[in-house]
């Protein structure tokens, strides 16, 4: 058990909607990253929040959004759903900020999308 | 262009045997490690290498970091079972964020 934890754990929804992924950080962890896994293109970095605010982007599409919570949960966004979005989403919460670092990232169980 | 190519895709070997994957980049990287996903569940951590050149040792898992800090290896001794997975390689580039960027892995099945 990593102490991040997802919801839902699957999810299946029809193209056009719109759905909300919860993420639950370790305690104590500030740091909460977005992936989005599929077969084709493997884990993709999505976006990361330190303490509430955005730190860094990824390959984030501009119909996802997400944001961290002052109690330090997370939600990504995902609206305007197309085929192409159904993948594998993981939630990782760390300790650390930012910058060069070898810090460990803690993942979650993922929320497997499907979208028909 | 994947930054960060893991080779080979697929190995399906039996209990016993010894196996090397590779994981190799055009870029440089200030750390690299390395991930276990099993089906169902998240990437967890085995290994991570900061200076060129450094190896690591995890019981039968031996990591590699290349000289020029583009390229790492894991090699596993007298496979079991239980180390069946997906393997990732991730890399961490020096910068004001922290952006892990994953190979796509390689799927170990160790037949018993």
């Amino acid at each position: 058990d990593s102490g991040v934890t997802q919801t839902p754990k699957h999810l299946i929804t029809a193209t056009g909607q719109r759905v909300t992924l919860r993420c639950s950080p370790r305690s104590g962890d500030l740091s909460v990253y977005w992936y989005q896994q599929s077969l084709d293109q493997g884990l993709q970095f999505l976006i990361q929040y330190y303490n509430g605010e955005e730190r860094a982007k990824g390959n984030i599409l501009e119909r996802f959004s997400a944001q961290q919570f002052p109690d330090l949960h997370s939600e990504l966004n995902l609206s305007s759903l197309e085929l192409g979005d159904s993948a594998l989403y993981f939630c990782a919460s760390s300790a650390l900020a930012g910058g060069p670092g070898t810090g460990e990232l803690f993942f979650g169980e993922g929320s497997r999308l499907t979208v028909l | 262009t994947q930054l960060l190519e893991q080779s080979p895709q697929f190995l399906s070997i039996q209990e016993g045997e010894n196996l090397t994957v590779y994981c190799n980049s055009s870029s440089v990287f200030s750390s690299l490690q390395w991930y276990r996903q099993e089906p169902g569940e998240g990437p967890v951590l085995l290994v991570t290498v900061v200076t060129g050149g450094e190896v690591k040792k995890l019981k039968r898992l031996t990591f590699q970091f290349g000289d020029a800090r583009k390229d790492s290896s894991l090699h596993i001794t007298a496979a079991q079972p239980g180390d069946t997975g997906l393997y990732l390689c991730a890399g961490a580039r020096g910068g004001s964020n922290y952006k892990l960027t994953f190979g796509k892995g390689t799927l170990l099945t160790v037949n018993p």
